[in-house]
């Protein structure tokens, strides 16, 4: 079984551009998460898709993020424009529904703006 | 503010040594798990505890779920240099059982 995937694994942009995180779940899995991680902090939770819907996306830090998971497979997350306390690891996960599931974490995508 | 509390944030042990780190919740967990993650690498489920003062083993990693289910802690029998990396507890707060809540974590250093 093909783990969760990420791409791209590294990102260097300077601030205001845009950029576009991809994740790709384990096949059948339709809870999928993003987590951010900013250096030496705690994994912080930004949002929850249930297939093609966003179930929590409380921990999203502004309207510069976009979170999409058409069609209930991969998801994208979009930060436009980009600031440079968005710099960070950003990690996708997801789990089977169930009550409570393991979620199984992708290597993430780490950003950096400068 | 952050709601799930880990301690310590480093820790250096020599191998052979014990090691443990604790987890505490500013309210009740339904249920806590614990994740490695290795330099370089991503956060690796270990385990998951479900029921109050549930202690789990895992050949010489002991899992402990406080008894009002809001601390729980991870120990390390004889570290090795394989068991380098950082520990997450996480748990979910409010209602949202998929909205999980990561600790700071504890990195772990093994000198051989």
């Amino acid at each position: 079984e093909a783990g969760v995937t990420q791409f791209p694994s590294h990102s260097v942009i300077e601030k205001g551009q845009t950029v576009t995180l991809r994740c790709d779940p384990i096949s059948g899995h339709d809870n999928l998460y993003w987590y951010r991680r900013v250096m030496g902090k705690e994994i912080k939770f930004l949002l929850h898709f249930v297939k093609e819907s966003k179930q929590d996306e409380s921990g999203m830090p502004n309207n510069r993020f976009l979170a999409e998971r058409t069609g209930g497979t991969y998801s994208t997350l979009k930060v436009q424009p980009a600031e440079l306390e968005d710099s960070g690891v950003y990690f996708c996960a997801s789990s089977r529904v169930g009550l409570p599931e393991t979620q199984y974490f992708g290597p993430g995508t780490r950003l950096l703006v400068l | 503010g952050q709601q799930v509390m880990q301690i310590p944030q480093y820790q250096h042990v020599q191998e052979g040594e014990d090691f443990t780190t604790y987890c505490n919740s500013s309210t009740t967990l339904s249920n806590i798990q614990w994740y490695k993650q290795r330099p370089g690498g991503h956060p690796v489920f270990l385990i998951q505890l479900v029921k109050s003062g549930e202690v789990k083993k895992q050949k010489r990693l002991t899992f402990q779920f406080g008894e009002a289910k809001k601390n729980s802690s991870l120990h390390i029998t004889a570290t090795q240099t394989t068991d380098v990396g950082t520990y997450f507890c996480a748990g979910p707060l409010g209602n949202n059982f998929n909205k999980f809540y990561f600790g700071s974590g504890t990195k772990l250093n093994v000198k051989p």
